[in-house]
């Protein structure tokens, strides 16, 4: 089966602490992204990476940082630094980014909750 | 930023019924995609469309772009209660990034 899988599906965090989301694809994607969605509003962009062990900073990537080490993972870690975590993740991939590669496969989402 | 943004936001129809939604833009595109999100779910590719075409088809599904109007409507022809979702256009801007930008979504219910 080929895809995009997001681990936890569910994620409760205390105020202070650093939490990682896992991103894994098996499509041979060169890029990925993690966006954030909060109810009744779009995708916003956190973090993109184009190839291994390259990334850059999205509309929203204060309080967030990320790794690419491999092709297959993209690890979202959600630092202390983020004021407002408590959203919805969503990671996708795409063949390139290019113009005429940029349909995106997306991951089923993780729902991270602030205590 | 949110460069495409929805019209109407929520739209309420019954089996049969076709359903129409809009994607409005600022700047110029290489591509706009449609996307669908089931409720707690991540988004489904529907559908691209070129800067250079004018209307697409995929089984139920049609869509125009107008790029004097920097307009894209999606089209869902005798709409089924399995059509409910939140439907996304992305667009991806043309000479940069290629990054697609998701405008805020339009809420369809389909009433059986």
């Amino acid at each position: 089966d080929g895809g995009i899988t997001q681990s936890p599906k569910y994620l409760f965090r205390k105020e202070g602490q650093n939490v990682t989301l896992s991103c894994e694809q098996n499509l041979n994607h060169d890029a990925m992204y993690w966006y954030r969605q909060d109810p009744g509003q779009g995708l916003r962009l956190i973090y993109y990476s184009q190839i291994v062990n390259d990334f850059q900073k999205g509309d929203i990537a204060e309080g967030y940082s990320v790794s690419r080490e491999k092709k297959e993972s993209f690890p979202l870690t959600v630092t202390s630094a983020q004021k407002n975590p408590t959203a919805f993740y969503l990671c996708a991939s795409s063949i390139g980014i290019d113009g005429s590669t940029d349909t995106q496969y997306f991951g089923p989402g993780t729902r991270l909750t602030v205590l | 930023s949110q460069q495409g943004e929805e019209d109407p936001q929520a739209l309420s129809i019954q089996e049969g019924e076709n359903a129409t939604m809009n994607c409005s833009y600022k700047t110029s595109i290489n591509n706009l995609q449609w996307y669908r999100q089931n409720s707690g779910r991540g988004l489904v590719h529907l559908i691209l469309i070129r800067s250079n075409e004018r209307e697409k088809h995929s089984g139920r599904l049609r869509v125009t772009l107008d790029t004097s109007k920097k307009s894209s409507s999606l089209l869902i022809t005798a709409s089924r209660a399995a059509d409910t979702a939140s439907y996304f256009c992305a667009t991806v801007p043309s000479g940069g990034s290629y990054i697609p930008t998701f405008g805020r979504g339009t809420s369809l219910i389909v009433h059986p």
